[in-house]
């Protein structure tokens, strides 16, 4: 079964930096394309980046682009998110994901979801 | 980057009772390529439905996708009480992947 666990979450000022974490069991993890995603409230459901298995190609949302980093350690079976210069707006749930990729379309299908980790950025 | 819009924004129902969501895209949505998750309080999502009609490993056939192009449907047959949740839309036709803002099934 495959479960993915998310931790870091917490209340930061803004400007301030946070680092997010998911570790994953069940899975191959080093052959897998993983995510982050988010849910801010009272909107919907939002990409933030996405990894390939090896890690050395990576991509991001316009949002966070030059703000967030995300990363993996394969040893560990752990994705991470490094998120700096937060601001109000970053206040959200933050979901791992593993996806499919479909390179017909450069998009990803989101097949398993971690449960999520707030983050509350305060202004 | 396609938008989705979700219908109705709350649907309140009892059990047994069919439910019936609509997504509708901002423009064509290549190969169909639509999926649908759910949400309860404190869960992770979950993958019910993609390629618009085809449902994933152990859901319950109660749950149909349908539509093409622009205008999708979730349809669940006979509402359980498990199945009170929040709906989201999910394109992968097109970059970046986007969702839809969600219904929430109720119950009445």
């Amino acid at each position: 079964e495959v479960q993915l666990s998310e931790s870091g979450g917490d209340l930061v000022q803004s400007g301030g930096s946070l680092r997010l974490s998911c570790a994953a069991s069940g899975l191959t993890f080093s052959k897998c394309l993983m995510t982050w995603v988010r849910l801010a409230p009272g909107k919907g459901l939002e990409w933030v980046s996405g990894i390939s298995g090896s890690g050395d190609s990576t991509s991001y949302g316009d949002s966070v682009k030059g703000r967030f980093t995300i990363a993996r350690d394969n040893s560990k079976n752990t994705l991470y998110l490094q998120m700096n210069s937060l601001r109000a707006e970053d206040t959200a749930v933050y979901f791992c994901a593993k996806v499919q990729y479909y390179s017909d379309s450069n998009s990803y299908l989101f097949d398993y979801w971690g449960q999520g980790t707030l983050v509350t950025v305060s202004s | 980057e396609i938008v989705l819009t979700q219908s109705p924004g709350t649907l309140s129902l009892s059990p047994g009772e069919r439910a019936t969501l609509s997504c509708r895209a901002s423009q064509s949505v290549r190969n169909n390529y639509l999926a649908w998750h759910q949400q309860k309080p404190g869960q992770a999502p979950r993958l019910l439905i993609h390629g618009a009609s085809s449902r994933a490993t152990g859901i319950p056939d109660r749950f149909s996708g349908s539509g093409s192009g622009t205008d999708f449907t979730l349809t669940i047959s006979r509402l359980e009480p498990e199945d009170f949740a929040v709906y989201y839309c999910q394109q992968y036709g097109g970059s970046p992947p986007t969702f839809g803002q969600g219904t929430r099934l109720e119950i009445k």
